[in-house]
This record gives structure tokens, sequence and C-alpha cells, in this order.
């Protein structure tokens, strides 16, 4: 089965710095990784994924996050901070490709981590 | 492009009533749509999985016969809360798929506020 960890709950970085979001995963061959961010009250937004290619992908809103198989992370970053990145993101996986069984489509979602900006 | 609508935003509604919930993909058709529920500062647990035209798969310890999913066209599937109690008070998202391949991302909905009184 897979799963999906995040390890901090909270992060908190003063605007302008850089951020990052923690997140490792736990499957069986090559992942499909994803981020979400959630603004309160409403849906998840799709920020960026992870499918294959090159390890550092590029999303939206300036933020990327990097592949890396040996420690199997997909960290979000961002270099500037904005407060309006204040929100709830989430990490996410979905079944590798040798996986053809029901639930094929299925996100597993980590618990998320609150990103706080500080002015 | 890939907008995924629900509707309502917020319902509340009196304990044994049903509700039924919409979402919309408003762009492209979505062969796969997932029912999720989360919990206050909680993750999204998916409930179910529905594909256009046949039966929704549920995840277990969800209640199918409580949860009534049908997914009748390519941009449309609900989610009926029968019989609802207050336990069942929860944010109900749910996501889309084009479907066209295993690596498609999933959009997800505003989300629906449920409260049952």
């Amino acid at each position: 089965a897979q799963s999906v960890a995040q390890p901090e709950d909270q992060v908190n970085v003063a605007e302008g710095n850089p951020l990052t979001v923690k997140c490792t995963y736990s499957v069986s061959g090559n992942p499909y990784l994803f981020w979400y961010v959630q603004y309160p009250n409403r849906g998840l937004q799709f920020l960026l994924k992870y499918i294959t290619g090159d390890n550092l992908v590029k999303g939206s809103y300036g933020f990327e996050a990097e592949f890396n198989k040996s420690q199997t992370s997909f960290h979000l970053k961002k270099p500037s901070a904005l407060v309006s990145d204040s929100a709830l993101y989430f990490c996410a996986v979905r079944a590798p490709v040798a996986y053809s069984g029901a639930g094929s489509y299925q996100l597993t979602f980590g618990k998320g981590t609150k990103l706080s900006v500080i002015p | 492009g890939a907008v995924v609508s629900q509707h309502p935003s917020r319902v509340i509604c009196k304990s044994g009533t049903s509700v039924k919930i919409e979402c919309r993909s408003l762009d492209f058709q979505a062969t796969t749509m997932f029912w999720y529920r989360q919990f206050p500062k909680q993750s999204l647990m998916l409930m179910a999985t529905s594909n256009e035209g046949s039966k929704a798969t549920y995840e277990q310890g969800v209640e199918k016969d409580k949860f009534l999913i049908n997914h009748a066209s390519l941009t449309l599937s609900t989610l009926t809360v029968t019989s609802a109690h207050p336990e069942d008070s929860s944010f109900y998202i749910c996501s889309a798929t084009p479907g066209t391949g295993r690596t498609d991302t999933q959009y997800f909905g505003p989300g629906t506020r449920l409260t049952v009184l």
C-alpha cells in the first residue's frame, strides 16, 4: 500500500524568505506525485505533479518541487514566500503504472502542512 | 481550463433528511470522479470512485446505501447523503479526471459544507 508523510504540521516563514514544505512517500515502483494547496473552506487547487523526466518540477504561483528517488522525497519549494501563500498544503501519491488493479487512479494524501507566511 | 464546480457550497439540514450534492466538470469530460470527505484539520479521505455509466466503487467502511453516488454523464456526478445524521456533518469534496491516461491530474471542486442538525 502507498503512503505519504508530511512530517511538519505547520511551517512558519517570513515574507520574502525561501520556503520548503516536506513530503516523503512510500510506494512500490515509480510513483506519480502531486502537490495541492487548500485555502480555508475551499477545495484543493493543483500546484504541480511529477510523472517522469526532470526531477525538478515547476508549477503554479512560482512553486517547484524536487523528486528525489533515493530519499523518496518530493519537497515543495518557493524561492521567495508571499503572505498570500499562507494556506494548507497537501502532498499526494498515486499508484505506479505497474499497478493496474482497482483504485489505479486513487490519490493517497498526506495529512497536510499549514504554511504561515509572516509579513 | 479544468474547472470543477460543486453545488451547493453549504447546506444545513435536519437529521433524517436526505441531501444531494452535485459535482460538475465545466470544461472537460470526466470519465472518473472521486468523492472525498474532510474532517476539520485533517486530510482528505477517499469515499468512492465513480466511473461514468457504472456503479461506484466504495472504500472500506463507507456505507454505499447511505452515500449514494450517481455518475450519469461525463460532466456530472451526484452524492446523496441519505437519512443524514449529525455525524455526517463534514466537508465533502469531489474531484474529476479526464481519464485519458493514468497520469492525469485530478481537479477538485470547491467543496460542500454539510451541517446536519
